[in-house]
């Protein structure tokens, strides 16, 4: 069946400092890719998506490439900010449902 | 309303005790879509409307749990005779297209604790 294994965590970093987050799915058909983001005490927010083999998401300095060849969809940001911390979740879909990774929790420290 | 409202944000219930969650979606959002998430763990589906129609229940963990969405808008997931492994984060989340291939809008979620 479907699903997303992601990159366990936590993880920290100094601001500045570059992070990926690893993220590989199985899917039958053609699946889109999405990062979800939690910030404490609220609820998931849609950080980017990609539709397609080859297209990258984007949003707020994150990016991620959806590769078929490698079934990947890593999450990287090449300066991240204290305000980043937060846990990050890979997601497959669309469908009925989406199949989300365990998260990956985050803290930049200043 | 401006985003995906639920309600009530914590919930303590008693073991044995029925308890009844709400989630408020986007004005015009065909699709609405509850999901559990564990502690430490990422959201799972539990089941999925289209309107009024329930098209999937099939994460539904066992009979206790019952969801409707009657006039195709507000939605309610009730959960008979509490157990303690009920205990969760219940996400709703809604979307204007059918399958949600734009990415959904989440509440904030219901924390029920069964103690």
């Amino acid at each position: 069946g479907d699903s997303v294994t992601q990159m366990e965590g936590p993880v920290t970093l100094s601001e500045e400092a570059f992070l990926t987050i690893n993220c590989t799915y199985t899917a039958t058909g053609y699946p889109s890719l999405f990062w979800y983001v939690q910030y404490p005490g609220e609820g998931l927010q849609l950080l980017l998506k990609a539709t397609k083999a080859d297209d990258k998401g984007s949003n707020k300095g994150f990016e991620a490439t959806y590769r078929k060849e490698t079934t990947s969809f890593h999450l990287e940001k090449g300066s991240v900010q204290v305000s980043d911390s937060a846990v990050y979740f890979c997601a497959l879909g669309p469908g009925n449902q989406f199949y989300f990774g365990t998260g990956t929790s985050l803290t930049v420290i200043p | 309303g401006a985003g995906v409202s639920q309600s009530p944000r914590y919930k303590v219930a008693k073991r044995g005790q029925d308890v009844a969650l709400r989630c408020d979606p986007i004005s015009g959002h065909v699709s609405l879509f509850w999901y559990q998430q564990a502690l430490g763990q990422g959201p799972e589906f539990l089941t999925y409307f289209q309107n009024e129609a329930q098209l999937d229940k099939s994460g539904l963990p066992s009979d206790r749990f019952f969801a409707e969405r009657p006039e195709g808008s507000v939605s309610t997931l009730k959960i008979q005779r509490t157990q303690q492994e009920d205990s969760a984060v219940y996400l709703c989340a809604s979307s204007l297209d059918p399958t949600g291939v734009g990415g959904y809008t989440f509440g904030s979620g219901t924390r029920l604790t069964v103690v």
